[in-house]
């Protein structure tokens, strides 16, 4: 079973940076596409972008495409997004979630991220 | 991608069966067997609870169950119970590659 814990959300300004990462549990991860999922409060659940196992090919929401990079370090089983430019809309909690064939499981717990001034 | 549409709520009583539908395209729902479903309580995070249309991972009642119909997939509730109050969100694969999630439902138990 693999687990999941996010760790790096927090308050950005407009316009700022914030790095997330997520901690994997040995079993499966090193083999599995990572994506990662956000949730605005009180809104639904939105896919962002997924990265293949070994970390050479990366896909991205239009509405993140240009600002955010999804990248892996297998040896150190770690799974991170790069968030720069961020705007207020881009408020929410990131899911770290695994993709072993075609459903999302498991989810980690979630990292709040907060763009305001 | 638009997300996937789905009724905003829907409630019963205890015992009784509700269904969720969750309408897309030929793109994503109706081009592809990759239809899974997400309960979600207030304050945690999600938990799969069918994938591939119609399979239950282990440990998931077999109260929950899944259908597909050309563009529009389905989730049933048999046995409403109190703990089964919680948000619903279907999601695809898509021909993008991608996947996409729907709006989500919230299902309540009067």
């Amino acid at each position: 079973e693999v687990q999941l814990v996010e760790s790096g959300g927090g308050l950005a300004q407009p316009g700022g940076s914030l790095r997330l990462s997520c901690a994997a549990s040995v079993s499966g991860f090193r083999g599995s596409w990572m994506h990662w999922v956000r949730q605005a409060p009180g809104k639904g659940l939105v896919w962002v972008s997924r990265i293949t196992a070994d970390g050479s090919g990366a896909d991205y929401a239009d509405s993140v495409k240009g600002r955010f990079t999804i990248s892996r370090d297998n040896a150190n089983n770690m799974l991170y997004l790069q968030m720069n430019s961020l705007t207020v809309e881009d408020t929410a909690v990131y899911y770290c979630v695994r993709v072993a064939q075609t459903w999302f499981d498991p989810w980690g717990q979630g990292t709040l991220v907060t763009v305001s001034s | 991608q638009s997300a996937l549409t789905q009724p905003a709520s829907v409630s019963g009583s205890p015992g009784q069966s509700i269904a969720i539908s969750c309408s897309g395209t030929s793109s994503d729902v109706g081009g592809y067997n990759y239809v899974s479903w997400y309960q979600q309580h207030p304050g945690k995070a999600p938990r799969l609870l069918i994938y591939d249309v119609t399979h239950r991972p282990s440990g998931v009642p077999d109260r929950f169950s899944g259908s597909k119909s050309g563009n529009t997939a389905s989730l049933t509730i048999s046995g409403l119970q109190a703990e089964d109050e919680a948000d619903y969100y279907c999601s695809s694969f898509t021909s993008s590659h991608t996947y996409v999630f729907g709006i989500g439902t919230t299902v309540s138990v009067l």
